[in-house]
This record gives C-alpha cells, sequence and structure tokens, in this order.
C-alpha cells in the first residue's frame, strides 16, 4: 500500500464510451501525475498538476481530460479512445513536484474495444 | 520525449548472485529513482538519490547518483526468486516537474 489509491482497476470501454479513472493520494502531497504505460514502452508523462494547477501537458490528446480538484484527488476523463489508448494508466503523487520522491498507484488497466 | 538509457533490457541470473543495472542520459539531473514493478501493479520505489556522488542502501539493494548527473547504477546483491521484476530508473531534470523513465530491465532469477 503506496497511499496513491485509483480505481477501477479495470475498464473495458468501447470507442464512444465516456468513463472517467480515478486517483486519490492519502500522503499530504501536492504534486500528482498521470503516466501512461504501453507495453514495451516506457513509462509517458502525460500530465501534471502542482497545488492544483496543471503545470505539464505533454501533448496529450484531447480525447484524454485531466481534472484536479483538490491536491488529493485527480480524475482523467476518458471520451472516444482508440483501440491503440489501450494501456495501463499510472498515477503518481509526490510532496511537491520537485527533488522528491513520487509514489506509484497500483493503475487501471484500460481496454478500448 | 527524451529517455533515459538503461541497460541490461534483460538479464537471467542464478539466485545467489549479485545484479547491476545502469541508467544513463545526456542530461543532468537533480533526482534519481530507482522503482521495481511486478506484472499488473505500479511501480514500487526502491530507493531515491539527491545529490551526485551519494551512494545508498536499502537491504540487498545499493544505488548511487552519479558524479557526472547524468548516470546511475542500482546493484542487488545475492539475488532471490522474490526479485524477479522489472526495473525503472527515473529522473527528474532540474527546474521541472517531470520524472523521465528509462527503458527498464527485466530480472529473472533461476532458483
Amino acid at each position: 500500500e503506496t497511499g496513491v489509491t485509483q480505481t477501477p482497476r479495470h475498464l473495458v470501454m468501447g470507442m464512444t464510451n465516456k468513463k472517467s479513472l480515478k486517483c486519490e493520494q492519502h500522503l499530504g502531497h501536492n504534486a500528482m501525475y498521470w503516466y501512461k504505460q504501453s507495453a514495451k514502452k516506457p513509462l509517458e508523462l502525460m500530465f501534471v498538476y502542482n497545488f492544483k494547477e496543471q503545470t505539464e501537458n505533454n501533448s496529450v490528446p484531447s480525447r484524454f481530460s485531466p481534472e484536479c480538484p483538490n491536491s488529493s484527488h485527480l480524475f482523467l476523463h476518458l471520451h472516444t479512445l482508440q483501440p491503440e489508448d489501450s494501456a495501463l494508466y499510472l498515477c503518481a503523487s509526490s510532496q511537491d513536484g520537485r527533488d522528491t520522491e513520487a509514489f506509484f498507484g497500483q493503475g487501471t488497466r484500460l481496454t478500448v474495444v | 520525449g527524451q529517455q533515459l538509457n538503461q541497460s541490461p533490457q534483460s538479464m537471467f541470473i542464478q539466485e545467489g548472485e549479485d545484479v547491476s543495472m545502469n541508467c544513463t542520459s545526456s542530461s543532468i539531473f537533480n533526482t534519481w529513482l530507482w522503482y521495481k514493478q511486478d506484472p499488473g501493479e505500479g511501480p514500487v520505489l526502491l530507493i531515491a538519490l539527491y545529490k551526485a556522488g551519494e551512494l545508498t542502501s536499502n537491504g540487498r539493494l545499493t544505488a548511487q547518483f552519479g558524479i557526472t548527473r547524468k548516470d546511475s547504477f542500482l546493484n542487488i546483491s545475492a539475488s532471490i526468486p522474490s526479485d524477479v521484476g522489472i526495473y525503472f530508473c527515473a529522473g527528474q531534470k532540474p527546474g521541472t516537474y517531470k520524472y523521465i523513465f528509462g527503458t527498464g530491465t527485466r530480472l529473472k532469477v533461476l532458483a
């Protein structure tokens, strides 16, 4: 248990569906991250939020829409995804985003059919 | 996007052997982190390094932050079957919030 909880653990969705991934951290951290992990690829940073403000958007397609209502919660809203978006989506948090450790959740395994 | 070069990509070792893996980059990093990931799970932090030259241990694991700030290595001593998994390095560049991950080293331990 790392203190970062992601739900759901598994999700299957059609290309016309809308779904959301949720991340919650109980560590009192101020920075939160979304990463995408595809098979045989390194983790790819998608978004970074620091004190609820988005500080990084790594050229992510608009069909992925993040939301950070407070420092403890991070969402990733999904719509009109493509099969190649199937991957493990990982959420992480760190104290204040710089020169600190990042702790990961267990991930959401997303399959787009 | 920028990547860290991590080697080896994979390795088979006998139980009890020592293991060494490293990460290199063309850029300077302020922070190096080492993670282990089991199948279907998120990466678990093993060791964090913050200063050039820093050598840190966590049980059988030892990691060092390279003097040039462009590399780091992880050693595992006396490997055991539960060391199986994928090991990732991650670096954070000065003045950024991004953690950039290496390509991973897949470790398989033969009993």
